[in-house]
């Protein structure tokens, strides 16, 4: 398999802050990963897909100036939550696979609560 | 887009007892990945099998391609197997993000 890594695994945070949760491919290179954001009870949605070295692609209403999207390196990914409220309040998680490989795998995912 | 059916959404069954989910998928895809959600939300990889059968202890698994389902069979449940199952696929020819199914509530009684 691949290990994926999410930091952090819970946040709580004031109305109005921004927050910032790092993705990272242990054990090998991604030059794509992929955001998705799950609901209480729901399915999980795909948000963007981070591309190392250029910007990401987001899915239809997603905001991209709300959810800021780094891919600086070919181990990390970033997702920034800006000017965060209560209703961004949610379980973000991120998954890559290694290059040439069709099989995804996912990181322990990041709970977001907004006050 | 793709549309991924699961069902049941919910299932109940008694410890050591048999159980099969489905999934069905409206077009041809590339990549088809069952999944276990535990309780802390994480994801477990169970099978990735865009065709055919593969097998992994208490836990099988079928896609019929050709007719756009796949099958996820559990012998023998314990309860740790308790938690939500999801499948999901990549659409063909598209990049590889994966569309996940609802899931099926998984709930086993000791």
């Amino acid at each position: 398999g691949a290990v994926v890594s999410q930091h952090p695994s819970r946040v709580i945070c004031k109305s109005g802050t921004s927050v910032k949760i790092e993705c990272r491919s242990l054990d090998f290179q991604a030059t794509t990963m992929f955001w998705y954001r799950q609901f209480p009870k729901q399915s999980l949605m795909l948000m963007a897909t981070s591309n190392e070295g250029s910007k990401a692609t987001y899915e239809q209403g997603v905001e991209k100036d709300k959810f800021l999207i780094n891919h600086a390196s070919l181990t990390l990914s970033t997702l920034t939550v800006t000017s965060a409220h209560p209703e961004d309040s949610s379980f973000y998680i991120c998954s890559a696979s290694r290059q040439g490989g069709g099989e995804l795998f996912f990181g322990e995912g990041s709970r977001l609560t907004v006050l | 887009g793709i549309q991924v059916e699961q069902s049941p959404p919910d299932l109940i069954l008694q410890e050591g007892a048999n159980s099969t989910l489905r999934c069905n998928f409206s077009d041809s895809v590339n990549n088809l990945q069952w999944f276990h959600q535990n309780p802390w939300g994480q994801l477990i990889n169970l099978f990735y099998i865009p065709s055919g059968t593969k097998q992994n202890g208490r836990l099988s698994a079928t896609t019929v391609a050709t007719e756009r389902y796949s099958l996820l069979y559990i012998s023998s449940s314990q309860t740790t197997d308790s938690g939500v199952y999801f499948c999901a696929v990549v659409p063909f020819p598209s990049a590889r993000q994966l569309t996940f199914g609802s899931g099926t509530q998984l709930t086993v009684l000791p």
